[in-house]
């Protein structure tokens, strides 16, 4: 199986922006999803189908997924943001759900 | 409110067996497909199975095909895991998840740690 390759780490100051990629070959031509995972929590669905958002999500988390990069972006960044985030699509292909590597989001 | 909580982690030795569960409350959990997904120390997410809504159609990962076997009872809502031949590679923390049929995971258990050692 493999896995879909983020960065380990993003460091962002409150109120900027944080972007988050997901990268994989076409990954453009899937739907791809993303969590939040706090400290000690389960995951929550803040995006799914690259750019929408569930109900109770904030519309400050956005998502985006063309070529080979998808992307979260957080806008006006706060501290409860601070949490490890990852990626997920299903592979039609295989029928098997890939995650990406996980990002860890600091808040400065 | 929605919880899923697993539960039948611990200890075991290589090549041992163990048999995880998962409790679900708070939806109608006999129309969700659900799966299995792991977390070892310091690694990324694993997906192990799912398993349709009705358990008429069963995946697995290559990692664990012919050692894990995922069922479910819908009238006790319960997802369970059997775990055999287990190696010290499958330590991690289990975790069950369910989603309405779509390609992506609705709700989330906070998972139960297994740990493969002698």
């Amino acid at each position: 199986s493999y896995v879909l390759t983020q960065p380990p780490s993003v460091s962002v100051a409150p109120g900027q922006t944080a972007r988050i990629t997901c990268m994989e070959d076409n990954i453009g031509s899937k739907s791809v999803h993303w969590y939040q995972q706090k400290l000690g929590q389960a995951p929550v669905l803040v995006v799914h189908d690259d750019s929408d958002r569930p109900s109770g999500i904030s519309e400050r988390f956005s998502g985006a997924n063309s070529g080979n990069t998808a992307t979260l972006t957080i806008t006006r960044v706060e501290a409860g943001d601070e949490a490890d985030y990852f990626c997920q699509l299903w592979e039609t292909t295989s029928d098997h759900h890939v995650f990406g590597t996980g990002t860890k989001v600091t808040v400065l | 409110q929605v919880q899923l909580v697993e539960s039948g982690g611990g200890l075991v030795k290589p090549g041992g067996s163990l048999r995880l569960s998962c409790k679900a409350s708070g939806f109608t959990f006999s129309d969700y497909d659900m799966s299995w997904i792991r977390q070892a120390p310091g690694k990324g997410l694993e997906w192990l199975s799912k398993i349709s809504f009705s358990s008429t159609t069963i995946y697995y990962a290559d990692s664990v095909k012919g050692r894990f076997t995922i069922s479910r009872d819908n009238a006790k809502n319960s997802l369970y895991l059997e775990m055999s031949n287990l190696r010290p590679e499958d330590t991690a923390v289990y975790s069950c998840a369910a989603d309405y049929d779509r390609d992506y995971f609705d709700f989330w258990g906070q998972g139960t740690l297994v740990t493969v050692a002698s």
